[in-house]
């Protein structure tokens, strides 16, 4: 697609339900990032795919979380038994290949109830 | 590892004055630079970015940001801002060598008012 989409835009969750945030990245992008987004503050890195394999998950808060990305394209953000600390803006981005091409997707507002 | 330093959370300025973000970085190792704009309730839009060449870039809507490698700064400057400039901003650095992934400041919210 044109741009990286993400879904669902908005997420309310009961403390304790699991929980499962997709990205859809920009077709042909081979790296994909997930980020986490506290409100007020910057973008904080979670984990890094490149292709189907993941490089990097050193910034997942716990083991919670776990992402996915079977077939190198659509990757899944799960957050098991959420936590009122979880909620945030979770951005997903893709790029190419190099510094210079991040694409971000829109977000999921994730709110824990 | 890298850090970014953002030290104003919020600007507040008149419409079609000149406005400046201050970005502080730390690095051992050179860096690439970027700044990102995120509007209410949408996702990060790349506004500019330094990956080497000349020091001083520019963004379409009339933003720029000069790389002063001596005092690790990248500061963004607009010479006349628009009400619909009104949005957080972001630094963000990665290295420029190895693996690496972007790490951002806390944002600056710029506040333009009639």
């Amino acid at each position: 697609g044109a741009g990286v989409s993400q879904s669902p835009r908005y997420k309310v969750a009961k403390r304790g339900q699991d929980v499962a945030l997709r990205c859809d990245p920009i077709s042909g992008h081979v790296s994909l990032f997930w980020y986490q987004q506290a409100l007020g503050q910057g973008p904080e890195f979670l984990t890094y795919f490149q292709n189907e394999a993941q490089l990097d998950k050193s910034g997942l808060p716990s083991d919670r979380f776990f992402a996915e990305r079977p077939e190198g394209s659509v990757s899944t953000l799960k957050i098991q038994r959420t936590q009122q600390e979880d909620s945030a803006v979770y951005l997903c981005a893709s790029s190419a290949q190099g510094a210079g091409g991040y694409t971000f997707g829109s977000g999921t507002r994730l709110t824990v109830v | 590892a890298q850090s970014v330093t953002q030290l104003d959370s919020q600007v507040p300025v008149f419409e079609e004055a000149p406005v400046e973000l201050r970005c502080n970085y730390s690095s051992s190792v050179s860096v690439y630079l970027f700044w990102y704009v995120q509007y209410p309730n949408q996702g990060l839009q790349l506004l500019l970015k330094y990956l080497s060449g000349s020091t001083l870039v520019e963004s379409i809507n009339g933003f720029e940001a000069e790389f002063n490698k001596s005092q690790t700064s990248f500061h963004l400057r607009k010479p006349s801002v628009h009400i619909s400039d009104t949005a957080e901003y972001f630094c963000a650095v990665i290295m420029n060598s190895g693996y690496s992934t972007l790490t951002f400041g806390k944002g600056t919210m710029l506040l333009v008012s009639p």
